[in-house]
């Protein structure tokens, strides 16, 4: 098993340029998120989905869209870079066990992202 | 708004040493508290506690939960070079699928 594959790992974009970071696992797990890390603020969640078409906003989704077409993919998309977008990007994905949510990530290994 | 608060934000150890990570919380309709530990790269999940009173352990690391002072602590016994990290800690509350993080204890364990 692959796990959770992030692409790409690292991207340099101009401000007002669009791009997507893709995120595909293959461990047939209901619940995929995005995070973004920056230094001193932890892991913000960006948006989350809990199935196939079903999709929500996190904590900080302004700037972001995501659709979730099948279960394994998860893609975040970047409508126009702005600079406060610089970030390392973490996609992952969780299962639950028992019917109940177990709270347990296995993420990407992140994508690297500049905006200039 | 959901709240996770960790201290120390970072500590400097000898090899050899115990340490012990705390973690405080508010957050609405709690479900769950997860610690992660953060080399290089991405997050590694190390425990996920719902219960009062009842320690994890796995190896030299434990942790409790305290839901009536809304906290939790990471212990680190005989520390090693290779439990230098990032631990961050998260909550799980209101929406389950919603995980709240602190900023994290960068943990340096020197030779």
């Amino acid at each position: 098993n692959a796990g959770v594959t992030q692409t790409p790992k690292f991207q340099v974009l101009k401000t007002g340029q669009s791009m997507t970071l893709q995120c595909a696992q293959d461990m047939n797990h209901e619940y995929m998120s995005w995070y973004r890390q920056d230094p001193g603020m932890g892991l913000r969640l960006i948006h989350y989905s809990v199935g196939a078409g079903i999709t929500d906003q996190g904590e900080v989704p302004n700037g972001y869209n995501v659709s979730r077409s099948t279960t394994e993919d998860f893609p975040l998309r970047l409508l126009s870079a702005a600079p406060s977008q610089t970030s390392v990007y973490f996609c992952a994905s969780s299962y639950e066990a028992g019917g109940l949510y177990t709270g347990e990530l296995f993420f990407g290994e992140g994508s690297r992202l500049t905006v200039l | 708004e959901d709240k996770v608060v960790q201290s120390p934000l970072s500590l400097v150890v000898h090899e050899g040493d115990t340490v012990t990570l705390n973690c405080s919380y508010e957050v609405t309709n709690f479900r769950s508290l997860l610690w992660y530990k953060q080399e290089k790269k991405a997050p590694t999940f190390l425990f996920m506690l719902t219960s009062s009173g009842i320690e994890k352990k796995s190896g030299r690391l434990s942790s409790i939960l305290d839901k009536k002072e809304l906290f939790s602590i990471l212990n680190i016994t005989a520390t090693q070079t290779g439990d230098s990290a990032v631990y961050l800690c998260a909550v799980s509350g209101g929406s389950n699928y919603k995980l709240t993080f602190g900023k994290g204890t960068l943990l340096t364990v020197n030779p």
